[in-house]
């Protein structure tokens, strides 16, 4: 089976560029969340959605940040603008919602850099 | 605040020696804990479970501990390999919860 998917693996761009991450989940899962990984924070929680509805958006950082889910298939983290404490690795993981005890599964991450 | 540590410095053992990793909390009740192991480049996978109610649960060459008196979960992994050199994550889950709140992990080094 296909694992969860994102892209783009890498991105580089100059501070004030929108930037746009893409996730595909593993199929008939139905829980959805973005992390955000660095060294000085660990792995932190950006967003959590179920069934295609955010449910928890709290560690979403400011405005800039949006996160969409129009299906279950896809998502998508989105920066405008970006800035240069931004960079770190986002990740994308999925898991079977409606047990609390559901291993998450994650992407390979998308690793940002901003100039 | 909650809070969930793991040893930030790396540990080096050599092969066929048992390393034994530690996530220890404070001001949480967790009531599932769960172990990954991350590669560089790679995102986390997904390892184990443990109950709050489970002492102890094993998985070929690993075992996990859950000491909800002392807050703290041990993560074996005995015959050690070269292979097994990763980076270990503890995520705690609260009942009801499908957050987990993970910690920073622990890089494993296990020489030849």
């Amino acid at each position: 089976d296909a694992g969860v998917i994102q892209s783009p693996r890498h991105e580089v761009t100059e501070m004030g560029q929108e930037v746009t991450l893409r996730c595909k989940p593993i199929s008939g899962h139905n829980s959805l969340f973005w992390y955000r990984q660095t060294m000085m924070r660990g792995l932190e929680l950006l967003i959590y959605f179920n069934n295609n509805v955010p449910i928890d958006d709290s560690g979403m950082p400011e405005d800039r940040f949006s996160a969409k889910m129009p299906n279950a298939s896809f998502s998508t983290l989105k920066i405008q603008p970006s800035e240069p404490r931004d960079s770190a690795v986002y990740f994308c993981a999925s898991s079977l919602g409606g047990q609390d005890n559901q291993p998450q599964h994650f992407g390979d991450g998308t690793r940002l850099s901003i100039l | 605040s909650q809070k969930i540590e793991q040893n930030s410095e790396a540990l080096n053992i050599q092969e066929g020696k048992t390393a034994t990793l530690t996530c220890n909390y404070t001001n949480y009740s967790p009531a599932y804990l769960q172990w990954y192991r991350q590669d560089p480049g790679r995102g986390p996978v997904f390892l184990l479970l443990i109950r709050e109610n489970e002492k102890e649960k094993r998985k070929e060459r690993l075992k996990v501990t859950f000491d909800t008196t002392l807050k703290q979960s041990l993560f074996h992994i005995t015959a050690s390999q070269p292979a097994d050199s990763a980076t270990y994550l503890c995520a705690l889950l609260s009942g009801g919860s499908y957050i987990p709140t993970f910690g920073r992990g622990t890089s494993l080094i296990v020489h030849p």
